[in-house]
């Protein structure tokens, strides 16, 4: 897993501010999932999204988050006027397209005050 | 709701014991995979399971699998102070075109000097 880098590691964010979260994945992987741990809890699936594409976001909330992978660069998960609500660490991982064997990043802390 | 459902919720033991885990889900599944996560860090992949295999072996690590009652289980023989940790399943649903991966809500494992 030491392939999946996310960053920044711990962002801090006022209330309304936008936190912008990156993951760049295993190289060759074309499969990127976030997920939102909160403390003591397990991950939820947020979103799913190949090269351009969102294939499933049935676990993003319907507003104010949004994610892509765009062809070149990182995928960015994107959280607009973050609440304290939002805080909470977001795992980014990565799988090829002949596997579901994921590989996590170790994560962003969020925190909003 | 969750697709894994792991048990206990929490397990203490001592060093050199034996340390079981199972996970229960709810629809049929491609495979089935187990994670270990440190305290504020990302997963770890233990080990991968399909669904037409019954058992696998990965060191000091056991995971069987019975799609029959749609549970797991995840055996750790000879505990050691470092196997503390939360360890979760991953079930991938046998849907076509989904990779996601569903994570239950782990066990948290406490292994006593």
């Amino acid at each position: 897993n030491a392939g999946v880098m996310q960053n920044p590691r711990h962002l801090v964010r006022r209330r309304g501010q936008e936190a912008r979260l990156r993951c760049s994945p295993v190289k060759g992987h074309s499969h990127v999932y976030w997920y939102r741990q909160l403390p003591e809890e397990g991950l939820k699936f947020m979103v799913y999204l190949q090269k351009e594409n969102i294939i499933d976001e049935s676990g993003m909330p319907k507003e104010r988050f949004s994610a892509e992978f765009p062809k070149e660069g990182p995928s960015i998960l994107r959280i607009q006027q973050v609440v304290r609500g939002d805080s909470a660490a977001y795992f980014c991982a990565s799988a090829s397209q002949y596997s579901t064997e994921a590989f996590f990043g170790q994560g962003t802390r969020l925190t909003v005050v | 709701s969750q697709q894994g459902e792991e048990d206990p919720q929490a397990l203490s033991i001592q060093e050199g014991e034996n340390a079981t885990m199972n996970c229960s889900y709810k629809t049929s599944i491609n495979n089935l995979q187990w994670y270990r996560q440190n305290s504020g860090r990302g997963l770890v992949h233990l080990i991968l399971i399909r669904s037409n295999e019954r058992e696998k072996h990965s060191g000091r690590l056991r995971v069987t699998l019975d799609t029959s009652k749609k549970s797991s289980s995840l055996l750790i023989t000879a505990s050691r102070a470092a196997d503390t940790a939360s360890y979760f399943c991953a079930t991938a649903p046998l849907i076509q075109g989904a990779q996601k991966l569903v994570f239950g809500q782990g066990t948290r494992l406490t292994i006593n000097p």
